[in-house]
């Protein structure tokens, strides 16, 4: 199975500043996969990462809000954009193999 | 009415219990499911991986497919006060797409 590390952790952001996390996969993956889990609920895909394309945003999701990179097939960035305390979350990053996916520790953002 | 249910508990029991957790799904074209636990604060970890419809087992854990009343199970045997967290249930038609469930907090009391 993939081992897919995650960078930062956690985090303490003030409001309005933007924070980018690092995704690594510890074998080429073609599809990751970036979701938010909010206190108590359960995961909420934001986008899909192709190596080579622009990531696809689910509905409610924007580019602005939360750019994506994808420079090869084993790392990725999601970046939060001027944020708010409404994005406090954790952020997951994930990858596919075969049928089943893969999650990081994920990132644990505070907005205050 | 959501694609996937999940009670999401909390759900408390005593350690050696046997559990089962539950969801139940409405598109028929699910043919991969999937049970992941997650600690608090952690990421999910991939518990148990099903295609279409039988039983797996791991260990103490279980999982159940039964496709005809689109029900899903996992079983706990011998539950450990290490077995409390979070379980999600999971499935996808094939593809990318994968929808979670709620998830139900589970509590095991030594």
């Amino acid at each position: 199975s993939a081992v897919i590390s995650q960078k930062p952790s956690r985090d303490i952001c003030q409001r309005g500043t933007s924070l980018t996390i690092q995704c690594q996969v510890d074998s080429q993956v073609t599809m990751m996969f970036w979701y938010r889990q909010q206190p108590g609920q359960s995961l909420t895909l934001i986008a899909t990462a192709n190596q080579g394309s622009e990531a696809t945003y689910e509905s409610g999701f924007v580019i602005d809000k939360f750019p994506i990179s994808r420079p090869n097939l084993t790392f990725s960035t999601l970046t939060v954009s001027n944020m708010s305390p409404e994005d406090s979350s954790i952020y997951l990053c994930s990858a596919s193999e075969g049928n089943t996916i893969y999650f990081g520790e994920g990132s644990w953002l505070t907005v205050v | 009415q959501k694609e996937v249910e999940q009670d999401p508990g909390p759900l408390s029991v005593p350690e050696g219990a046997i559990v089962s957790l539950n969801c139940t799904y409405s598109n028929s074209a699910f043919q991969y499911f999937m049970w992941y636990r997650q600690y608090s604060r952690k990421g999910p970890e991939l518990l148990m991986y099903t295609y279409s419809s039988g039983n797996k087992e791991d260990g103490r854990f279980t999982a159940q497919v039964d496709k005809s009343s689109k029900y899903i199970s996992l079983f706990i045997r011998d539950s450990q006060p290490s077995d409390s967290a979070t379980y999600l249930c999971a499935m996808s038609a094939g593809g990318f797409k994968t929808i979670f469930g709620a998830g139900t907090r589970l509590f095991v009391k030594a």
